[in-house]
């Protein structure tokens, strides 16, 4: 079982649909990262956690450290938010760990 | 904010050529890492520094090698260049007992 694990693998929506990508993680960690990464791109930094919620635009990040969860929402989907999103988390002992990412497409 | 800066952006090498990559951390951040992301796969953590000095080691191929320089920037060079060294390698910095990491964007190499 991996330490962090992200889902679905792939989700397909509609423009302008509300989408949720989930990181549940099993180790003790100090943060939390959501990077985005475009076909053929570098990676962008979206989000770092540690706890509560943050707002960038028509993303938000969640996350609920009792629970060892993560959540990653999207509103108004575009076609360009069409990417592979990761989430990453520090670990106590300072390693970072990567989920295996989410494929998003994001349909017209 | 400054952020990590990697260079270059974009690399063509033929086989059996060598190439530096370059990994420039934020301010104050002394420990920088490198990872390498192949097609569809996951980042695989090469190696790391701290203060100057290898801090931890992964799946570096001993073609690889990499330094942190006085001014905490660092390289990564890599010899003997194969197809399947194509792949985005980027990097990340930190400061060590302060959670948060910084990434680069990454170099993405391809290899012909």
């Amino acid at each position: 079982k991996n330490e962090v694990e992200q889902s679905p693998q792939n989700l397909t929506a509609q423009e302008g649909e509300f989408i949720t990508i989930n990181c549940s993680y099993s180790v003790g960690i100090s943060a939390l990262h959501w990077l985005q990464q475009h076909p053929g791109g570098g990676i962008v930094s979206l989000f770092m956690l540690s706890s509560g919620k943050k707002k960038h635009g028509r993303l938000i990040a969640t996350i609920n450290i009792q629970e060892k969860h993560s959540s990653l929402h999207i509103t108004a989907s575009h076609p360009r938010d069409s990417a592979v999103y990761i989430c990453a988390v520090e670990s106590n002992t300072d390693k970072l760990i990567f989920g295996t990412g989410t494929r998003l497409q994001v349909f017209p | 904010a400054a952020g990590v800066i990697q260079s270059p952006r974009h690399l063509i090498k033929e086989k059996r050529e060598t190439a530096t990559l370059k990994c420039y951390p934020i301010p104050r951040h002394d420990t920088v890492y490198w990872y390498q992301q192949g097609p569809g796969q996951d980042p695989q953590f090469l190696i790391s520094f701290y203060e100057k000095m290898q801090s931890d080691k992964g799946s570096i191929p001993d073609r690889f090698s990499a330094q942190q320089f006085s001014d905490y920037h660092s390289e990564l060079n890599m010899s003997s260049l194969e197809l399947g060294d194509s792949a985005l390698y980027f990097c990340a910095s930190s400061f060590p007992g302060h959670y948060g990491y910084t990434f680069g964007s990454g170099t993405r190499l391809t290899v012909v």
